[in-house]
């Protein structure tokens, strides 16, 4: 069974960069069968795509988002990465992890991780 | 890039069938066959329900239903259950590689 679990600091300064880790189990990371998405969701409100990788060379940000994010991968550990730079307390969120099959443009989002809170607070 | 419009809530009495839409326009929802639907309950994370307007991934029930026409996709849940109160929302492809969801639709079960 597939799993992906989020992990990062709970608690990150104003104009510092919130950092994340997705880690990937059950199935291989480097299969090139999928997309690898970070998603938030602000207390109460609702869902935002942050962005989507494919590859280390292959990647989709949310243009509103674009100049502070950037998404990496380490295949050798399972995991995927998330940084935010400059963030405020507008970057307050559940932030999850979800994979999507390579093959749909829809990019179905089939496994998620449970979230994890990041509050940006001094 | 704007999210979906979604109407805030709905609500339906057990039994019934309900529509929720999801507007956008010619440079998303109208422009490709390429949204998806995701069920939210409480504290828990998004689930998906359809994909690529109209396909059921295996375990939901025929219950659900997508479709689109123009910029407007809904999703349509037939005999409405207790079990189908949560948020629902849309999310569709638009260009460039981008994604965008709608902003939710609260569904109540009476």
């Amino acid at each position: 069974q597939v799993q992906l679990q989020e992990s990062g600091p709970g608690l990150v300064k104003p104009s510092q960069t919130l950092s994340l880790t997705c880690t990937v189990s059950g199935d291989s990371i480097s299969s090139g069968s999928y997309y690898w998405n970070w998603i938030r969701q602000p207390a109460g409100k609702g869902l935002e795509w942050i962005g989507r990788l494919y590859t280390s060379e292959s990647k989709a940000y949310n243009p509103s988002l674009n100049s502070r994010v950037t998404m990496s991968v380490d295949t050798s550990k399972s995991q995927v990465f998330l940084k935010l730079n400059s963030v405020t307390a507008a970057d307050t969120a559940v932030y999850y992890c979800a994979r999507a099959l390579v093959g749909s443009g829809s990019m179905p989002l089939e496994y998620w991780g449970q979230g994890t809170l990041v509050t940006v607070s001094s | 890039q704007s999210a979906l419009t979604q109407p805030r809530s709905l609500s339906g009495s057990p039994g019934q069938s309900v529509a929720i839409s999801c507007t956008g326009t010619s440079s998303d929802v109208g422009g490709y066959s390429y949204v998806s639907w995701y069920q939210q309950h409480p504290g828990k994370a998004p689930k998906l329900m359809i994909y690529d307007v109209d396909k059921r991934p295996s375990g939901v029930p025929d219950r659900f239903f997508g479709s689109k026409s123009g910029s407007t996709a809904s999703l349509t849940i037939s005999g409405l259950q207790a079990e189908d109160e949560a948020d629902y929302y849309c999310f569709s492809y638009a260009g460039t590689y981008t994604w965008v969801f709608g902003g939710g639709t609260k569904l109540t079960v009476l």
